[in-house]
């Protein structure tokens, strides 16, 4: 079984260009996860989508951060501009249904390094 | 909203040895779910091992198990004979059963496992 697929696994630019990472989550799972990990740091959520509808954004900088899930598929996660603070490790990860006893597969993450 | 610390950076242990590794969360709700994830180097985030918080049998998988003492707020994860392979970031993480299935992950603490 095919895990989940990140890329860049590593991406560096200078603070207010823009960036925008990939995520092809295992298939046929409902639920897509992206985190933000910032060293040291457990993991944050930013965003949840079910399908192609998004469940929970309540932490994602809007101003800035945006994602999109298409045809419930694939999903992009884009910084627009980036500020010195979004260096980090954005992890995209994949369950099922999004039950909450369900184990999230995740992928190797995009290492962000904002100059 | 629901907090999870990890308590000890970082812990070391000798191969075949037995570590604990410590956590403690905050929350009012009764149901809920606990998880240990793994962090290697690689970056992706593996399950070790999850307790439902209304059973109260400890969760067990292999070398691996947990002691859940809810009254407490506190779920520590025991390895036993540890292996080198066991060396990484772990993560203890709570998800609520309710309607917000959001993923809070702790801090971490790194192991070492020494030959």
């Amino acid at each position: 079984e095919a895990g989940v697929a990140q890329s860049p696994r590593y991406k560096i630019i200078e603070k207010r260009q823009s960036v925008a990472f990939w995520c092809n989550p295992i298939s046929g799972h409902a639920t897509l996860y992206w985190y933000q990990q910032i060293l040291g740091q457990g993991p944050k959520l930013l965003i949840q989508f079910q399908n192609n509808g998004v469940v929970d954004d309540s932490q994602l900088p809007k101003d800035r951060f945006s994602a999109e899930r298409l045809k419930g598929v694939d999903s992009t996660l884009k910084i627009q501009p980036a500020k010195l603070e979004d260096s980090a490790v954005y992890l995209c990860a994949s369950s099922p249904r999004g039950n909450p006893y369900e184990k999230l597969f995740f992928g190797s993450g995009t290492q962000l390094s904002v100059l | 909203a629901q907090t999870v610390t990890q308590s000890q950076p970082e812990m070391s242990v000798q191969e075949a040895e037995t570590v604990t590794l410590s956590c403690t969360y905050d929350t009012s709700e009764s149901d809920y779910y606990l998880f240990w994830y793994k962090q290697p180097p690689s970056r992706q985030m593996i399950l070790v091992i999850r307790q439902e918080a209304y059973k109260q049998q400890n969760a067990t998988e292999n070398r691996f198990s947990v002691n859940f003492q809810k009254a407490a707020k506190s779920f520590s994860l025991k390895i036993s004979d540890s292996q080198l392979g066991d060396a990484a970031m772990y993560f203890c993480a709570y998800r609520s059963g309710g309607s917000n299935y959001k993923l809070t992950f702790g801090k971490g603490t790194l192991l070492t496992v020494n030959p």
